[in-house]
């Protein structure tokens, strides 16, 4: 079985530019979720899908970051635009439903903001 | 909103050592606890999970056990070996809402 599989790895952009994280969860799974990981710290969300409703994104700072998840499949993270803070690594994860299965994280996107 | 806190923030040990993580959670409501590990540069990869209705779990060298009077479980790593190393994470999961994870703890194995 295929984990989630996220691109771009690695993405360094000049500041005030765009830039957009892709992710694919785990076939089957219907609960994607975003989150923000800096140096050193825990995984913080950025939101949370089930299927392609967005039933948590309080923690999106909605001025600059918008997420998509067409078709209840894969999932779009967007910044625009980005600033020197917004440095740290994307990660997705997905799990079977919200209510009580196992989170699978994908690999990350590592954004560097010049 | 769940609170959770992870004790130590970092912990060396002799390789062959026992190594223990706590965490505490607040929200009596989290009945879903998971433990990831962290490999420098790679994702967080879940090691092991322990639910409410269970106070302790073991596979191989890892176990978790739970008090959930207390609100709190821990992470035992046995026969501690140098790829052991890495920053282990805690989370807490009230059923229906959003995990929330611990600071992390950087475990290093000393050879």
């Amino acid at each position: 079985e295929a984990g989630v599989v996220q691109s771009p790895r690695y993405k360094i952009i000049e500041k005030k530019q765009p830039v957009a994280f892709w992710c694919n969860p785990i076939s089957g799974h219907n609960t994607l979720y975003w989150y923000l990981q800096n140096l050193g710290q825990g995984p913080e969300l950025l939101i949370r899908y089930e299927n392609e409703e967005a039933v948590d994104d309080s923690q999106l700072p909605k001025d600059r970051f918008s997420a998509e998840r067409l078709k209840g499949v894969d999932s779009t993270l967007k910044i625009q635009p980005a600033e020197l803070g917004d440095s740290a690594v994307y990660l997705c994860a997905s799990s079977l439903d919200g209510a009580r299965s196992e989170q699978y994280f994908g690999p990350g996107t590592r954004l560097t903001v010049t | 909103g769940e609170n959770v806190e992870q004790h130590p923030s970092t912990l060396s040990v002799q390789e062959g050592d026992s190594a223990v993580i706590k965490c505490t959670y607040s929200d009596s409501a989290s009945n879903y606890f998971p433990w990831y590990k962290q490999e420098l540069g790679k994702r967080p990869q879940l090691i092991i999970d322990i639910r409410s209705n269970v106070g302790e779990k073991k596979d191989q060298r890892i176990a978790v056990t739970l008090n959930k009077t207390a609100k709190h479980f821990s992470l035992h790593i046995t026969e501690t070996q140098p790829e052991d190393s890495a920053v282990y994470f805690c989370a807490a999961h009230p059923q229906g809402q959003n995990f929330v994870f611990g600071p992390g703890t950087r475990l290093s194995v000393l050879p």
